[in-house]
């Protein structure tokens, strides 16, 4: 089947702009992840949605950052005012219930602050 | 707090030669422990996977072993090849937490 699609794939954004970014997960799973992957680093938790649970916003870096899950599967992450240190790839994953801990990734979104 | 400190790169190799990346983590409870790989180009995919002490996860010629006396999960192929030339992230997932911790990545090149 499909597996978990990002978009867009790339963004370019000016500093002080929002944007939006869309997760599309695995049909069936219902734990949702964010992550932000900077250059040469490795990856951060970001937000974990499971089900109708309330969110695990432990991860996220500041309020400009926020994300929903709506219908329990799309996610948008979107980023406030963007800053040049948000430029990072964003990766989204998802993964069953029954193996919490087996994550399917998407390709990433790939954004750049000027 | 739980974390995993791998191997910093880049590693270099002549296709045949033997690999090892080490990894080792620091948990507060039992945690699962994992290599992921990310091809160039590609999105990060599971290599393979151990859920307890002792456990040997393996796939595609490449295996680590829990070790919980070592707190130590490091990737080892016997014969690296071209096509292996990806990054490798060790990662942690410990059942208190809904995260996942990652290392930093090691990224490998095999030469011809």
């Amino acid at each position: 089947g499909a597996g978990v699609s990002q978009s867009p794939s790339n963004k370019v954004t000016e500093k002080g702009k929002d944007v939006e970014l869309r997760c599309d997960p695995i049909s069936g799973h219902t734990a949702l992840y964010w992550y932000r992957q900077s250059l040469g680093q490795g990856l951060e938790f970001l937000i974990y949605f499971q089900g109708n649970s309330a969110p695990d916003k432990s991860g996220l870096p500041s309020d400009r950052f926020s994300a929903e899950r709506t219908g329990g599967s799309v996610s948008t992450l979107t980023i406030q005012r963007t800053q040049q240190e948000d430029s990072a790839v964003y990766l989204c994953a998802s993964s069953l219930v029954s193996s919490p801990y087996e994550q399917y990734f998407g390709p990433g979104t790939r954004l750049t602050v000027t | 707090g739980n974390s995993v400190t791998q191997m910093e790169g880049p590693v270099t190799l002549s296709e045949e030669a033997f690999l090892t990346i080490n990894c080792t983590y620091t948990a507060t409870g039992y945690p699962s422990l994992f290599w992921y790989v990310q091809y160039p180009g590609e999105g990060l995919q599971l290599l393979l996977k151990a859920t307890k002490a002792d456990d040997k996860g393996s796939n595609k010629g490449f295996e680590a072993t829990y070790r919980k006396e070592t707190t130590s999960f490091h990737l080892e192929k016997g014969s690296v090849q071209v096509s292996d030339s990806a990054v490798y992230f060790c990662a942690l997932s410990d059942r208190s937490n809904n995260d996942m911790r990652f290392g930093a990545g090691t990224r490998l090149t095999v030469k011809p």
